[in-house]
């Protein structure tokens, strides 16, 4: 069981918007702006696409987008295209126990 | 441009310790900007981050795991390592090391990865 809770699966139209949640603590995702958000396409290594809760490394597409209300964390693309479907995985710094990483069980993004 | 390759054992049996070691290249390990760290990925499953170190050595790991998990550093090779001791099948893997930023706190931004190291724990 994954320290955040996320989606199994989402699923949007070329051209729409899609949002991911990931909910957590307040000894987490709720408690500090410190949370990643991660693209896996399948056999590859994840890829950061947004990091402290909305920021873009350069690179990313500004289709993609982060939030956070509360405990809980959102990833949104815009304009959906076929490149985006890939399990996508939230991460955040937790004060639970000693100081470490916690990822979400990932969402599995199909795009239609 | 700085990459990052896992290597080490592909099969390891029950019982015994898992060693993979992370060679970073295009660029130095004991830069104070960052951490080094390993994640692994079981098949079909999640990431599960398993700890991060500073070129001086100093190190943060997964509490479900701690007493398990070494990670080291050798600046003078440019490469860290895991140790992952008592491993059973629930250690069989895809084990990445990633660059990590150093922040105020132990933020989790994962910036460059290796493309993994696939660790399969059978007799």
């Amino acid at each position: 069981q994954s320290a955040l809770t996320q989606p199994a699966s989402v699923s949007g139209s070329p051209g729409q918007s899609i949002t991911i949640s990931c909910t957590g603590t307040s000894s987490d995702v709720g408690g500090y702006n410190y949370v990643s958000w991660y693209q896996q396409h399948p056999g590859k290594a994840p890829k950061l696409m947004i990091y402290d809760v909305s920021n873009r490394p350069s690179g990313v597409s500004n289709r993609f987008s982060g939030s956070k209300s509360g405990n809980t964390a959102s990833l949104t693309i815009s304009g959906l295209q076929a490149e985006d479907e890939a399990d996508y995985y939230c991460s955040s710094y937790t004060s639970s126990s000693t100081p470490h990483v916690v990822f979400g069980g990932g969402t599995k993004l199909t795009v239609l | 441009q700085l990459q990052l390759q896992e290597s080490g054992p592909g099969l390891v049996k029950p019982s015994e310790t898992l060693s993979l070691t992370c060679t970073v290249s295009g660029g130095s390990i004991s830069s104070s900007s960052y951490y080094w760290g390993w994640i692994r990925q079981p098949p079909g499953k999640g990431l599960e981050w398993i700890g991060s170190i500073y070129y001086s050595g100093s190190t943060y790991y997964n509490p479900s795991l701690k007493s398990r998990v070494t990670i080291s550093v050798d600046t003078s090779k440019n490469q860290f390592s895991l140790k992952l001791s008592s491993v059973t099948a629930a250690d069989t893997a895809v084990y990445y090391c990633a660059r990590q930023f150093r922040g105020r706190w132990l933020q989790p931004i994962m910036d460059v990865w290796g493309k993994g190291t696939t660790v399969t724990v059978s007799s």
